[in-house]
C-alpha cells in the first residue's frame, strides 16, 4: 500500500493564486518531508523539505505546513507563475535509512 | 542533472529479452539509486548502492538486479523483460552520508517491453 498519499492529482490555477497540495503519511518513524518538482522529460528535483520539529518552513514562494500529530503536510506556493507549471511529488523517509517513499504526484498547471 | 548519465534515454524491447540500463555520475557520491516512475504510483526504489559491491533491495525489486563495479557506474538488469517493466526509469545519486536525503536525479531512461 501506499504509505504516503498525496492530492489532488491535478490542480489548474490561474496565474497569481495560491495552489495547494496535501500529503498525508502513516508511518510514524518517518522524520523528512522533502518535495520535488519535475518538468516534462527531466528528473524530479528537490524543491523544500522539513523536519517534524518545525511546523512551517519557507523557500522564496514555496511554503510547506506540517501537522505531526494528523500526519499530514502540504505545499504551498504563492503568487504562482506559468513557470511553476510541473509535477509535484512530496515524500517521507527515516534518518539514515535509503527507501524514501513518494506520493503519486500532482500535476500543477499555471494559467496565464 | 548533476553530474547524472543515463543510457539509453529512450528504449524498445520485447518481453522476455534482457535488458541493462546503465547510470554514471561524476560527483563521487557514495550513495546510487534506481526509481521507476509510474503514474498513480509515484517513484518507487528498485534497488540501491552505498558502495562498490554493496547494494541493497527496495520496495519493487522483484525481476531486477543490479552491480556497481565503480563508484561512478550503477547498472541496472532487467533479466527477462515483461510489459509490467515498462515504464520510466531515474538513477539518483546522493550526497549526504547515510541518508537519502537531497536527491539528485539524473534525466530518466522511457522504457517500452512489447
Amino acid at each position: 500500500q501506499q504509505q504516503v498519499k498525496q492530492s489532488p492529482q491535478s490542480l489548474i490555477v490561474q496565474k497569481g493564486g495560491i495552489p495547494i497540495i496535501n500529503c498525508a503519511y502513516e508511518n510514524t518513524a518517518f522524520d523528512y518531508f522533502p518535495w520535488y518538482q519535475q518538468f516534462p522529460g527531466k528528473g524530479p528535483a528537490l524543491l523544500i523539505a522539513i523536519r517534524p520539529d518545525v511546523s512551517e518552513k519557507k523557500e522564496g514562494r514555496f511554503t510547506i505546513s506540517f501537522n505531526k500529530s494528523a500526519k499530514q503536510f502540504s505545499l504551498h506556493i504563492m503568487d504562482s507563475q506559468p513557470g511553476d507549471s510541473a509535477t509535484y511529488f512530496c515524500a517521507a523517509s527515516k534518518s539514515f535509512n535509503n527507501d524514501m517513499r513518494f506520493g503519486a504526484g500532482t500535476r500543477l498547471t499555471v494559467k496565464p | 542533472d548533476a553530474g547524472i548519465t543515463q543510457s539509453p534515454r529512450h528504449k524498445v524491447t520485447e518481453t522476455g529479452t534482457p535488458v541493462t540500463l546503465r547510470c554514471h555520475q561524476t560527483e563521487n557520491h557514495r550513495y546510487m539509486y534506481w526509481y521507476r516512475q509510474d503514474p498513480g504510483h509515484g517513484l518507487r526504489l528498485i534497488h540501491y548502492s552505498y558502495g562498490v559491491k554493496d547494494t541493497d533491495k527496495g520496495e519493487v525489486s522483484d525481476g531486477y538486479s543490479v552491480s556497481r563495479s565503480k563508484t561512478e557506474d550503477f547498472l541496472l538488469t532487467l533479466e527477462s523483460a515483461t510489459s509490467s517493466q515498462t515504464s520510466v526509469y531515474f538513477c539518483a545519486i546522493s550526497d549526504i552520508q547515510g541518508t537519502n536525503e537531497k536527491l539528485f536525479f539524473g534525466s530518466g531512461t522511457q522504457l517500452s517491453v512489447l
